[in-house]
């Protein structure tokens, strides 16, 4: 069964500073992988869908990458800001079930 | 698109109540997720539908709960009796198995709150 792990549990960064969050997967025979963001008491969005052909995808100061041989994506917030606060959870899907990571808690401090 | 709607958005309850959430995923999307989250556990997988077919329900924490999806536009998930264990908030997601490059991508609505009592 898929396994995907994200680390660190929580960050926390001074506001304008670039940051990295992390997602591992134990299986690289996904079809694509997908990073949310939650807010407290709130659904899950959608940020960024990367399919498994593609290494990279892009929108505004979000930018997510996939190496599905090391089993790992990235997900880089450029020029963090207070609003980018929340939880950000990765998923992989192996065409039938979505295989969520536990999240990681963001604290932007103005 | 309205995106996905579930109702009610709160819910409070009594321990033996029963209890019925409904979803409406997004027009043209074939596969319907419900989802668990609480702080203990996470997010949790509880059954996925396929063109309106049940695929798995492998994660159904027990027979109190059951998941209807007569039609393309419409789920229920319901608890049978209610206990204070099931108190969480529950996700309905829709997405699309033929899309093209949108293909796979996962939307939820806004959840259900759930406290029973």
């Amino acid at each position: 069964k898929q396994e995907v792990t994200q680390i660190p549990a929580a960050l926390s960064v001074p506001e304008g500073e670039n940051l990295v969050l992390n997602c591992s997967f134990t299986d690289s025979a996904i079809y694509n992988l997908q990073w949310f963001r939650q807010d407290p008491g709130k659904g899950l969005t959608s940020l960024l869908l990367i399919q498994s052909s593609q290494r990279e995808q892009t929108s505004g100061r979000l930018n997510a990458s996939l190496d599905k041989s090391s089993g790992r994506s990235t997900l880089y917030i450029a020029a963090s800001q207070p609003g980018d606060s929340a939880t950000y959870l990765c998923a992989s899907f192996d065409g039938n079930q979505f295989y969520f990571g536990t999240g990681t808690s963001l604290t932007v401090i103005p | 698109d309205a995106g996905v709607i579930q109702s009610p958005r709160h819910e409070v309850t009594e321990m033996g109540q029963e209890v019925t959430l409904r979803c409406k995923p997004i027009s043209g999307h074939n596969s319907l997720f419900w989802y668990r989250q609480t702080m203990m556990r996470g997010l949790e997988l509880l059954i996925y539908f396929n063109n309106n077919v049940p695929i798995d329900d492998s994660g159904m924490p027990e027979d109190r709960f059951s998941a209807k999806m007569p039609n393309a536009s419409f789920s229920t998930l319901k608890i049978q009796p209610s206990e204070p264990r099931d108190s969480a908030v529950y996700f309905c997601a829709s997405s699309s198995r033929t899309s093209g490059s949108r293909t796979g991508e996962l939307f939820f609505g806004e959840g259900s709150r759930l406290t029973v009592l």
